[in-house]
């Protein structure tokens, strides 16, 4: 397993249309985790699957987001009817167990103009 | 990243050792971890410690923890030009069994031919 792995790496949009983006986890990690994370700031929580549980969420994560995580193994966070503001890099991690170490994946950021 | 707090920037000289410092709020925290990010990548897992630990040593990275103070630090020994990075501080919460990590806005760590 080559880790945890994000597609696309950059997606350029119109503001107004809506991206998903997708995320393998690296192979048997039950947690996925997905962040945003902005310019000079640390990556902030959006929310967490549990296998194919979802069971929290930020209040980041706006009517606009959602994420699914449909067998337990990949997840998508598709954005919808996208805003300037949402232009961020997304980061996803998973991990093998609550409190294990999470790993990252590279990334995918998006720029909406 | 408001319950984990980083200095912005550190700057030191190639071969001399670096101390990163970190504080953190919940005293429930289980697990503190250590992740390097490098330009327009995802975040490297360099180290991590159990709260039932003082110190851990890690070839170059030496991790030393206080929990009453609430204190984490990073020392990295002989620092190289290759370390230059980004370097965040993360607290993996125990209450109620979420364990999410969460993110300092971390410390630039430039280093000086």
């Amino acid at each position: 397993d080559t880790g945890v792995s994000q597609d696309p790496r950059h997606k350029i949009t119109k503001r107004g249309q809506n991206v998903t983006f997708r995320c393998d986890p690296i192979s048997e990690h039950n947690r996925l985790y997905w962040y945003r994370q902005t310019l000079g700031q640390g990556p902030e929580f959006l929310t967490y699957f549990q296998n194919e549980a979802q069971l929290e969420k930020s209040r980041l994560l706006s009517d606009r987001f959602s994420a699914e995580r449909p067998k337990g193994s990949f997840s998508t966070l598709e954005i919808q009817r996208t805003e300037q503001g949402d232009s961020a890099m997304y980061l996803c991690a998973s991990s093998l167990a609550a409190g294990a170490e999470a790993f990252f994946g590279q990334g995918t950021r998006l720029t909406v103009v | 990243g408001e319950d984990v707090e980083q200095s912005l920037f550190l700057s030191v000289r190639e071969g001399d050792s670096s101390v990163i410092n970190c504080t953190y709020t919940d005293s429930s925290s289980t697990y503190l971890y250590w992740y390097k990010q490098e330009p327009g990548a995802g975040l490297q897992l360099l180290t991590y410690i159990f709260s039932n630990m003082d110190m851990k040593q890690d070839q170059r990275l030496t991790v030393l923890l206080n929990k009453k103070d609430k204190h984490l630090s990073l020392r990295i020994a002989d620092t190289q030009t290759g370390d230059s990075a980004i370097y965040f501080c993360a607290e993996s919460m125990g209450t109620g069994g979420s364990y999410i990590p969460t993110f300092g806005r971390g410390t630039s760590l430039i280093v000086h031919p």
